[in-house]
């Protein structure tokens, strides 16, 4: 079946511009996880959803990060005035419930000019 | 608070030898522990996992890991190398039952594969 899929794979984008990245989870999936992974580095939790509700905002680097997941599906995670330490492949996973294995997207990597 | 620290971020070995990577937890609660493997331009994909069951654990491709509580270690082997094991992996711990099931993640290390 379909794995998470992960909108768009690349990115560049000028410093001061806006960003939104996409994740598709697998269908039927209640938990959603964003992180982030620089450049030589592990991922790093950035937040995590269950259903539509963001149970988990911890992981946010400052407010000019924010993601939703109106309907409990898609998700979107927003960069705003993004910075060149906001460089890096960003993950999202999703898992059944819970307590379940997290299934990982191929990630977005994104470069600040 | 919990951590993960994999020791050697580069190891490289001969087609056929034994691989061995280390990673060692911190946790206050039983953990839940975990390997990745990460190939150039992928996500991440499962190898295994340990959650409080047997203490060693096997997962794809051959590879398998052991829990030793009195270590705190989580290391993973595989008895031969094969060219395609080259990537990178990470070990992972997350506390089930807590308030996010969150992972958190080593730095990594990177297997070469010497032919």
């Amino acid at each position: 079946g379909a794995g998470v899929s992960q909108s768009p794979r690349y990115k560049v984008a000028k410093r001061g511009q806006d960003v939104a990245l996409r994740c598709d989870p697998i269908s039927g999936h209640v938990s959603l996880f964003w992180y982030q992974q620089a450049l030589g580095q592990g991922p790093e939790f950035l937040t995590y959803f269950q259903n539509e509700a963001q149970l988990d905002k911890s992981g946010l680097p400052s407010d000019r990060f924010f993601a939703e997941r109106p309907e409990g599906s898609v998700s979107t995670l927003k960069i705003q005035r993004t910075q060149q330490e906001d460089s890096a492949v960003y993950l999202c996973a999703s898992s059944p419930s819970e307590e379940e294995t997290q299934y990982f997207g191929p990630g977005t990597r994104l470069l600040v000019l | 608070a919990q951590s993960v620290t994999q020791l050697g971020s580069h190891v490289s070995v001969s087609e056929g030898a034994l691989v061995l990577l280390r990673c060692n937890y911190s946790s206050s609660v039983p953990p839940y522990l975990f390997w990745y493997v990460q190939y150039p331009n992928q996500g991440l994909q499962l190898l295994l996992k340990y959650t409080s069951a047997a203490t060693l654990v096997k997962g794809i491709n051959g590879f398998e890991a052991e829990f030793k509580k009195s270590e705190t270690s989580f290391h993973l082997t595989k008895p031969s190398a094969h060219m395609s094991d080259a990537a990178e992996y990470f070990c992972a711990v997350s506390n089930y039952g807590g308030a996010t099931n969150k992972l958190i993640f080593g730095t990594g290390t990177l297997l070469a594969v010497q032919p």
